[in-house]
């Protein structure tokens, strides 16, 4: 079974630059996070998509994130303009959908993103 | 709210010592899970073990052993006779089955198994 996907693995911009990130799910996996993670800290859960509508997005700072999931499979997380305070690694994750018992999650590797 | 505290922040031992990671969670719900996640340096994070809040019952697996203990809030870890290979940092997390679903982690353990 093929893992989730993500691209590109590391991004070093400058601040004010924007940034996209990609991530495609386990196929069949209804539900897609995407999880900030500070060095030093555990991930946050920035947005939660279930098929391509938003379940949780209550932790994503709207003002300069965004997130979409197209077609309920792929999805494309984007900083726009991104600050010194950004710098993180951005995981992705996937389950197949149960809301009584989510047993797992199943995790990409990450983008590393450095803003200089 | 929910919270998890994993107390030791960095942990250092020979090969082939035991070695115990603490995890401390918060939480009203009365129906939850505690997970523990590995992360190696590649950075993806892999699943250890899931554990409800109704089943007390300690759970082992080859080298890994946990102790899940309602009364004082503890879902521990243990890895026995640690190898090189179980250097890494190790989350804990509580899973609120209430509202949408979401993970809260705690800081994680940095493990080095020294050889």
């Amino acid at each position: 079974e093929a893992g989730v996907a993500q691209s590109p693995r590391y991004k070093i911009i400058e601040k004010r630059q924007s940034v996209a990130f990609w991530c495609n799910p386990i196929s069949g996996h209804a539900t897609l996070y995407w999880y900030q993670q500070i060095l030093g800290q555990g991930p946050k859960l920035l947005i939660q998509f279930q098929n391509n509508g938003v379940v949780d997005d209550s932790q994503l700072p709207k003002d300069r994130f965004s997130a979409e999931r197209l077609k309920g499979v792929d999805s494309t997380l984007k900083i726009q303009p991104a600050k010194l305070e950004d710098s993180a690694v951005y995981l992705c994750a996937s389950s197949s959908y149960d809301r009584a018992t989510n047993e797992k999650l199943f995790f990409g590797s990450g983008t590393q993103l450095s803003v200089l | 709210a929910q919270k998890v505290t994993q107390a030791q922040t960095e942990i250092s031992v020979v090969e082939k010592e035991d070695v115990t990671l603490d995890c401390v969670y918060e939480t009203r719900d009365t129906t939850y899970y505690l997970f523990w996640y590995k992360q190696p340096p590649s950075g993806e994070l892999v699943f250890l073990i899931r554990r409800n809040s109704f089943d007390e019952q300690n759970e082992i697996s080859g080298r890994y052993s946990w102790n899940f203990q309602k009364s004082t809030s503890s879902f521990n870890f243990t890895i026995t006779a640690s190898q090189v290979v179980d250097s890494a940092v190790y989350f804990c997390a509580l899973f609120k089955r209430t509202g949408a679903n979401n993970l809260f982690f705690g800081t994680g353990t940095r493990l080095t198994v020294i050889p």
